[in-house]
């Protein structure tokens, strides 16, 4: 069975840090895209990057590109999420998601962000 | 453009059909896919590759496109599909990925 799991989220005050976690099982993590996914209180999902399955490739939204740093450790079976300079739009439940090459076929349960001081 | 939009809201009665559209010109080069999502759960994919459902997904929902929208397509609406809809593609320039603005659907 695909799993997820994220990990990492809490509370942070403004221009702090935070280090998302996304631990994976039940498949081969090393063969698939991966995405970072978030959704303010009451909003809607807004992508915020992708991570090609060797590493070698990053991309971002432009609203947390410079600040937000995606990686992973295939070799562990996990996906990161380096935030910098935290800003109260930020807070949301951020999700990580497997890209199945034609959508993103499973999501962990989500890992709540809140930016406040 | 790096926008998918979708209606806000819809209903539907009960059994009947309902169609939830998102428009975007990503759309013209990249086929959308559809997530359902209930409160306090994670999304769920219910259509990709313009209408095709990954397994456990019941055939009462479809997926067409054409031109510059998508849309999704529930026949004989259940009273838990009541949820929020979102389509998401990749964007215009094929490096970035974007969601719809969703769409909540009521089952009356």
């Amino acid at each position: 069975e695909v799993q997820l799991v994220e990990s990492g989220g809490g509370l942070v005050q403004p221009g702090g840090s935070l280090r998302l976690s996304c631990a994976a099982s039940g498949f081969t993590f090393s063969n698939y895209w991966m995405h970072w996914v978030r959704q303010a209180p009451g909003k809607g999902l807004v992508w915020v990057s992708c991570i090609t399955s060797d590493g070698s490739t990053t991309t971002y939204a432009d609203s947390v590109k410079g600040r937000f740093t995606i990686s992973r450790d295939n070799a562990k079976h996990t996906l990161y999420l380096q935030m910098n300079s935290l800003r109260a739009e930020d807070t949301a439940v951020y999700y990580c998601a497997r890209d199945a090459g034609v959508g993103f076929d499973h999501w962990g349960q989500g890992t709540l962000v809140t930016v406040s001081s | 453009s790096s926008e998918l939009t979708q209606d806000p809201a819809v209903s539907v009665a009960l059994g009947q059909t309902v169609r939830i559209t998102c428009q975007g010109d990503s759309l013209r080069s990249y086929y959308a896919s559809w997530y359902q999502q209930k409160p306090g759960q994670a999304p769920v994919l219910v259509i990709y590759d313009k209408n095709n459902r990954p397994s456990g997904i019941p055939d009462r929902f479809s997926g067409s496109s054409s031109g510059n929208t998508s849309s999704l397509t529930i026949t004989g609406a259940q009273a838990e599909d009541e949820a929020d809809y979102y389509c998401n593609s990749r964007d215009s320039s094929g490096n970035h990925w974007v969601f719809g603005g969703g769409t909540k659907l009521t089952v009356l």
